[in-house]
Formats: C-alpha cells, sequence, structure tokens
C-alpha cells in the first residue's frame, strides 16, 4: 500500500530536549516537506527537498534541521524544542514539484 | 494580507445542497492544490490544478489563473463531506503556501 509513514504519532517532552520525528514514504517519490498546523495560521512549510542530499527552506525553519540520505526517509529533528514549537506536524511527499501531495497521518508534539 | 484567502471560513449546508468554496491569491503560482482535511486530522489530495477544470466523482474543481481564482464544488452535498478544505498554491518549486481552510458541516 503506498504510503507516508510518521512516528511518533504523539509526543509530549520538556524544553531544549532534542527530538526526532521520522518520516518515511514507500512510493520512490523525489519531492518530501515538513509541515506544521497550528489554530488560526492553518498549515505552513517548514523545509522541503527535492531530492536525496538537497533541502530548502519553507516559511518557517527557524528551530528546525532536516536530513535527506535517502530517498524514502525525511526526518524533522528540533535540536532544542520550545513551547512554541507545539503543533501537528505533517510530512508530506509527491512524484513531481508541485505533484499530488500524499500527507503522512500526522504528529502531534506538546513541548512542556 | 494573506497570499492565499479563502471564503467562506465556516459553511453549514443541508445534505443534498450544491456547495462552493472559493479560493483568492494575490501571487503567481505554477499550480494549485485542494486538500480535504477529515475530522480525525488525516490531509488527503483531491485536486491538483494548473489550468481549467477536473472533476471526480461529486467534486468539480475550477481555476481562472488571470484573475488569481479557483472554486471547489460539491454537488449533493452528503454529511459524509463534512471536513476542512484547504486551497494551497505552488508559489515555486515545492513552495506551497496554505489558505486557512473552510469547515464545512453538512447536515442530515
Amino acid at each position: 500500500e503506498a504510503q507516508v509513514t510518521q512516528n511518533p504519532r504523539y509526543l509530549i517532552t520538556v524544553t531544549g530536549k532534542k527530538l526526532t520525528v521520522t518520516c518515511s514514504q514507500n512510493m520512490n517519490h523525489e519531492y518530501m516537506s515538513w509541515y506544521r498546523q497550528d489554530p488560526g495560521l492553518g498549515l505552513r512549510q517548514i523545509y522541503y527537498s527535492m531530492n536525496v542530499e538537497v533541502t530548502d527552506k519553507g516559511d518557517v525553519p527557524e528551530g528546525y534541521k532536516v536530513s535527506r540520505k535517502e530517498k524514502r526517509n525525511f526526518p524533522l529533528i528540533l535540536e532544542s524544542p520550545s513551547p512554541n514549537q507545539t503543533s501537528l506536524y505533517f510530512c508530506a511527499s509527491s512524484a513531481a514539484s508541485y505533484g499530488t501531495q500524499y500527507f503522512g497521518p500526522g504528529t502531534r508534539l506538546l513541548v512542556l | 494580507k494573506n497570499e492565499v484567502e479563502q471564503s467562506p471560513q465556516n459553511l453549514t449546508a443541508q445534505e443534498g445542497e450544491f456547495i462552493t468554496i472559493n479560493c483568492s491569491y494575490s501571487v503567481g503560482i505554477s499550480a494549485l492544490h485542494w486538500l480535504q482535511q477529515h475530522p480525525g486530522g488525516g490531509i488527503v489530495s483531491l485536486f491538483m490544478l494548473s489550468s481549467g477544470k477536473k472533476k471526480h466523482g461529486r467534486l468539480i474543481a475550477t481555476i481562472n489563473i488571470q484573475e488569481k481564482h479557483s472554486s471547489l464544488h460539491i454537488t449533493a452535498s452528503h454529511p459524509r463531506d463534512s471536513a476542512v478544505y484547504i486551497c494551497a498554491v505552488v508559489v515555486s518549486g515545492s513552495r506551497l503556501t496554505f489558505g486557512e481552510g473552510t469547515q464545512l458541516t453538512v447536515n442530515p
């Protein structure tokens, strides 16, 4: 089954404790993105990747890092999480730069 | 002012009604997506448009590039259509900018 998976789905952590949210797709897609969704602000793009080792900033990259060492994986790293990073995070992939987006199930993060 | 504006923000309809959700944008785009977010939070892509019109079942999406406007229509609406509908524009490459979404509730 074609899918995008994210782990963990739910995470409660404390300020400053490094965490990684994993994202994996099994569709051999070149393009992958991370988004965060906040009430009243909607979805905003954090980072995106056009291929292995090629990444670029979206609208809200501050406080986040990404890496794309393999085509299927695109982890999101929060080196020192802060409460303002409490949000719902989505990973997505697509076959083309503006192709149909396939979303993961979301990761709900709470930073205390 | 947001680059992508959706209207209405909230919409309540009776089952069977024809529904229109609008999306206007202020920047040049290469494509536009319509997404559906279920009450459980999952997001599904409905359409990707770069011109004209697309239809899938009871859903129709149109885009007018010159007027920087797109519409999503739902014919014969059903309670299972209740969801948040999100417009997203592709500004360049893989850069996406989203509208805030339209909360649709269809009552039986």
